[in-house]
């Protein structure tokens, strides 16, 4: 089962702007971690924030986490064309060793030149 | 250095045959994972394997669906019966440890 929502599902936007997407979780989490996926295939890995940080830069990215209300945002700044891609945050579950990922349902993000 | 390959990277087949998709980790990683995503969703865990240890097949959806790892390296997903259902992406995912997974280009699967 998926772990949460992610919000909005499709964000359409002009180059130069920002992009924000939210995610939630249902678990006690040890780390949080955003992906990109191209053309519905392999995963980009972004970025990792852990359950003690609250907000972690990477380049353009910014993440954030509240682990309070279980949510994560994801904020791409001056997105260009290329960023045009679907976006999935994925959690682990403290409950278990396994380091298996939990995705949430994604954020289909177009950038329009 | 070379990444996670998988092969094929598309599988078309009819309802009732058997498929084996194949993965080749990151040298070294000791960790494996199979996710699977179907179309405009999400990825869902389906098995992982760790060194020698048992594998953690909590996410397979069926009996029809098994995998193994030979050598503690290449992992074939092996999938018994096909069902139109599970017409999919199957991706894998390898690591050293339990963090930073690195994936493939995933198999597209089809089922006639």
């Amino acid at each position: 089962s998926q772990q949460g929502e992610e919000d909005p599902q499709a964000l359409s936007i002009q180059e130069g702007e920002n992009a924000t997407m939210n995610c939630s979780y249902k678990t006690s989490i040890n780390n949080l971690q955003w992906y990109r996926q191209n053309s519905g295939r392999g995963l980009v890995h972004l970025i990792l924030i852990r359950s003690n940080e609250r907000e972690k830069h990477s380049g353009r990215l910014r993440v954030t986490l509240d682990t309070s209300k279980k949510s994560s945002s994801l904020l791409i700044t001056a997105s260009r064309a290329a960023d045009t891609a679907s976006y999935f945050c994925a959690t682990d579950d403290r409950s278990s060793n396994t380091g298996k990922l939990i995705f949430g349902q994604g954020t289909t993000l177009q950038v329009k030149p | 250095g070379a990444g996670v390959s998988q092969s094929p990277s598309n599988k078309v087949t009819e309802k009732g045959k058997d498929v084996e998709l194949r993965c080749d980790p990151i040298s070294g990683h000791t960790a494996l994972y199979w996710y699977r995503q179907s179309l405009g969703q999400g990825l869902e865990f389906l098995i992982y394997f760790q060194g020698n240890s048992a594998p953690d097949k909590s996410g397979l959806p069926s009996d029809r669906f098994s995998a193994e790892r030979t050598g503690g390296s290449v992992s074939t997903l092996t999938i018994q019966r096909t069902q139109q259902e599970d017409s999919a992406v199957y991706l894998c995912a390898s690591s050293l440890g339990t963090q930073n997974q690195f994936f493939g280009p995933g198999t597209r699967l089809t089922v006639l």
